[in-house]
């Protein structure tokens, strides 16, 4: 079936620095979505990639859809200790009827102030 | 608010018990999704409805499970039987396309607790 692996697993850093993760696949999808999760709380969601080389920012965070639409990357700027969360990566095939998202294994962030 | 909610956000039950969680979609989403996630891991597709249809189930989803979305607004999962491997955040998602753009809000969860 299809997966997502990303990397890296964890993250420790001092405030400040700038963060990059990422996820790739063995698979083609159509749209690109990273997602940030609280303890106890839902996904919500931080960008979304439909075309195959975007590159969108949201404020200190910027993402990309891999050219070969096989990956994904996340950045962020600048990292401040509310940053501290799990973040995921998901991908959607979108054709036809099913728009279901396949998660990556997500990205543990801790910011040391 | 606006957003997608869930009910109840916690539940604990025993093994054997039936349970069943609610979702209320964002109001003019027709698509709704449920999804599992166990802890360490990201959440796993488990069923999808367009308006009232339901159009694809996960394997994952065993026959103990049903859910129900009846008058195309706010769904219902069940869990007949529960069983301790059931444990896990069982989370809502909702969305509208257009076009070839599509994008899934999630509710905060329901974390279920099988003893």
């Amino acid at each position: 079936g299809q997966q997502l692996n990303q990397s890296p697993q964890s993250m420790f850093i001092q405030e400040g620095e700038d963060v990059s993760m990422n996820c790739t696949s063995s698979s083609i999808f159509n749209t690109w979505l990273w997602y940030k999760q609280d303890p106890g709380e839902g996904p919500v969601l931080l960008i979304a990639l439909y075309k195959a080389g975007e590159l969108t920012s949201n404020g200190r965070l910027t993402a990309q859809f891999g050219i070969t639409r096989k990956d994904s990357f996340l950045n962020i700027s600048a990292s401040i200790p509310s940053d501290v969360g799990i973040y995921f990566c998901a991908g959607q095939v979108g054709s036809g009827n099913t728009g279901k998202l396949i998660f990556g294994q997500g990205t543990t962030l801790q910011v040391k102030p | 608010d606006t957003g997608v909610s869930q009910d109840p956000r916690h539940k604990i039950t025993k093994r054997g018990q039936n349970v069943t969680f609610r979702c209320d979609p964002i109001s003019e989403h027709n698509r709704l999704y449920w999804y599992r996630q166990t802890l360490g891991q990201g959440p796993e597709f488990l069923t999808y409805f367009q308006n009232e249809a339901q159009l694809e189930k996960s394997r994952l989803l065993s026959d103990r499970f049903s859910a129900e979305r009846p008058k195309g607004s706010f769904s219902t999962l069940e869990i007949q039987r529960t069983e301790q491997g059931d444990s896990a955040m069982y989370l809502c998602a909702s969305s509208s396309r257009t076009g070839y753009q599509e994008t899934q809000y999630f509710g905060p969860g329901t974390r279920l607790l099988v003893l």
